[in-house]
């Protein structure tokens, strides 16, 4: 079975400045995809970030970007620049290529500090 | 447009009640999920349909669990005699089609509280 360990329980960050939240993801499967959401206090669930494993390119959105090392089966969120609005819940997760459903991992707590 | 919509948003249940909560996907969306997200945890996979059609439901956690989407739209998802365990917030998603890189998009969630 696939596992995402999230060893961070909470980070904290200064306004503008970069943080980066940890994601180990354990696996069997060679076709597999890799995501980033965000929870925000009001409970809604926003993906943040996306990552193909077949892609050897790390993925970037804007302040986000991934640092996706697939040998080592780990894929961190970078997020450059932060702000207020980025105080949330993150969750990494992963989907198996044939697969439906996301398994997520226990999530880390950001908190932007002024 | 619309987003995924749930309700109730927040359900006390005493033990042994049962419970049901509807989830109201996006327009158009063939695929729909349940996921159970207990306190402090993330969220953990329940069910799946891909239109009407439950694909994938061996995330339920026990035969008290059921979930129906008869029409290929709004699901919804019935827990009978409520026990303290099943305390969790309940979200729903839907996406456009079954692809692995396929964007989930979440509900708000039900909050069940048993008492």
């Amino acid at each position: 079975a696939q596992t995402v360990t999230q060893s961070q329980p909470e980070m904290s960050v200064q306004e503008a400045e970069t943080v980066t939240l940890s994601c180990t993801y354990d696996t069997s499967e060679s076709d597999y995809y890799l995501f980033w959401y965000k929870q925000p206090p009001s409970r809604q669930m926003i993906l943040v970030i996306r990552q193909e494993a077949y892609k050897q390119q790390n993925a970037t959105e804007n302040r986000f970007s991934v640092n996706f090392q697939k040998a080592a089966k780990s894929f961190s969120l970078k997020i450059s620049d932060s702000q207020l609005g980025d105080a949330a819940m993150y969750f990494c997760a992963y989907r198996g290529g044939t697969a439906s459903k996301l398994t997520f991992g226990t999530g880390t707590r950001l908190q932007v500090t002024l | 447009g619309a987003g995924v919509s749930q309700s109730p948003r927040y359900k006390v249940a005493k033990r042994g009640q049962d419970v049901a909560l509807r989830c109201d996907p996006i327009s158009g969306h063939v695929s729909l999920f349940w996921y159970q997200q207990a306190l402090g945890q993330g969220p953990e996979f329940l069910t799946y349909f891909q239109n009407e059609a439950q694909l994938d439901k061996s995330g339920l956690p026990s035969d008290r669990f059921f979930a129906e989407r008869p029409e290929g739209s709004v699901s919804t998802l019935k827990i009978q005699r409520t026990q303290q365990e099943d305390s969790a917030v309940y979200l729903c998603a839907s996406s456009v089609t079954s692809g692995a890189l396929i964007e989930q998009f979440f509900g708000p969630g039900t909050r069940l509280t048993v008492l």
